[in-house]
């Protein structure tokens, strides 16, 4: 069964600079998630998006931003880059009817030296 | 808002023996309760999950139990196996938003 892809796997970045994280939903799932994970940590939430609109938001830093485009897939951008950015960045998938189910891709790690 | 405890942080258990772990939630709206395994490098996986007007599911050698009135749910791991050593997580959703309320995880080791 197709899964949720996120791209890139790896991305090592400075301080200061920016980055893009790209998430491809479930094919036919509508709501994005997108969530942080520190060493150790829970996965803390950060924003979701269903049908392309912003649905939720949580403790996104406001350096960061988001977007749901209209073939579902979601990017989240990071400017201003900061050490404590570096972390696993996770994108989850769910279809609107049973939109407590989440599907988490393999993630993104972040590193910022 | 909600809050969700979980306990052991960290279970060693003889591989064939049983696991268990613990989460209690405080939002009596809560109604959905899912548990993921991560493991390490990996993307949280779920592998089983509860609704509010059930109070027991299993699969295979899994199974989540809940109890409304407690507020508690666990999941119990049968015959373990070395392949089931990961960090373990629950997680509630109060129902009023789709946002998932995570438990601080366990780290299950499981010893040959």
């Amino acid at each position: 069964a197709a899964g949720v892809i996120q791209s890139p796997r790896h991305l090592i970045k400075e301080k200061r600079e920016t980055a893009t994280l790209k998430c491809y939903p479930i094919p036919r799932h509508d709501t994005v998630y997108w969530y942080q994970q520190g060493p150790g940590q829970d996965p803390q939430f950060l924003i979701s998006f269903y049908e392309k609109m912003q649905s939720d938001k949580g403790s996104i830093p406001d350096r960061f931003s988001a977007q749901q485009f209209s073939d579902y897939h979601s990017e989240l951008n990071m400017s201003s880059l900061e050490l404590g950015d570096s972390a696993l960045y996770f994108c989850a998938s769910s279809l609107v009817q049973r939109t407590d189910t989440q599907y988490f891709g393999p993630g993104t790690r972040l590193t910022v030296l | 808002g909600e809050n969700v405890e979980q306990h052991p942080s960290t279970l060693s258990v003889q591989e064939g023996d049983s696991a268990v772990i613990k989460c209690t939630y405080s939002d009596s709206a809560s109604n959905y309760f899912p548990w993921y395994k991560q493991e390490l490098g990996k993307g949280p996986q779920l592998i089983i999950d509860i609704r509010s007007n059930v109070g027991e599911k299993k699969d295979q050698r899994i199974a989540v139990t809940l109890n409304k009135t407690a507020k508690h749910f666990s999941l119990h791991i049968t015959e373990t196996q070395p392949e089931d050593s990961a960090v373990y997580f629950c997680a509630a959703s109060p129902g009023s938003n789709y946002q998932l309320i995570w438990g601080a995880g366990t780290k299950l080791i499981i010893k040959p």
